[in-house]
């Protein structure tokens, strides 16, 4: 199985900051990498696709980048509605996907 | 865009089964393979398995195969997830979420979740 870990598990940061949340794959998934925004007592929502691609609706603060075993994504700008987990997730091995353990980015 | 609508939460007591169903409407259930994936409290997203429900065909990582079973009815447009041998561990909320066909594999619609709580 494809192993997803994400680094750090936790972040704090401020209005206005730069952050970037990382995760590596156990192997090469090529641009097979997505990620995922959750909040409290929410379901999952879509942020970016195939490593770099902006889902629909999804402010360009946001940008995900990397191949292969190593990905980022940042956020510029943070605004009081980015607080929350983020969720990589590889869809590589189809049809069975693995996600990262998250990373809760809280405000400092 | 498809939407997708769980049945409510359940309680159920250890060794019993649960099964949670995962309604699609209002776009074209055939094109999406439709995910399952569980979040304990306070813990991350696991990816279940997975249906391609034109093909009836269900596929389910090592740890879960021989405990779920996952189906689904077009007539419906229902997804159906069953746990069984249940256990206190496996309290979570499960989500439903579309996978659409030819896609990255990106899980781009989700339901609202189903609490399932295991209790004696």
């Amino acid at each position: 199985d494809i192993q997803m870990t994400q680094s750090p598990s936790s972040l704090s940061a401020s209005l206005g900051d730069s952050v970037t949340i990382t995760c590596r794959a156990s192997q090469s998934i090529s641009i097979y990498l997505n990620w995922y925004q959750q909040k409290p007592g929410k379901a999952p929502t879509l942020l970016i696709y195939a490593a770099s691609n902006l889902e629909s609706g999804v402010p360009s603060r946001f940008s995900g980048s990397g191949s292969g075993t190593d990905f980022t994504l940042t956020i510029s700008s943070l605004q009081p509605e980015d607080f929350a987990t983020y969720y990589c997730q590889q869809s590589f091995s189809t049809p069975l996907y693995t996600f990262g353990q998250g990373t809760k980015l809280e405000i400092k | 865009q498809v939407q997708l609508v769980q049945s409510g939460a359940e309680v159920k007591k250890p060794g019993s089964s649960v099964k949670v169903s995962c309604k699609a409407s209002g776009g074209t259930f055939n094109n999406n393979a439709i995910c399952w994936v569980r979040q304990a409290p306070g813990q991350g997203l696991e990816w279940m398995g997975r249906i391609v429900p034109i093909l009836g065909i269900a596929n389910y990582t090592q740890r879960w195969k021989g405990r779920v079973t996952i189906v689904a009815d077009k007539s419906t447009t229902t997804t159906y997830m069953e746990l069984s041998s249940l256990r206190s561990e496996d309290t979570a909320m499960y989500y439903c979420a579309t996978d659409p066909a030819g896609g990255m594999g990106t899980l781009d619609n989700w339901g609202q979740g189903t609490l399932v709580t295991v209790s004696s």
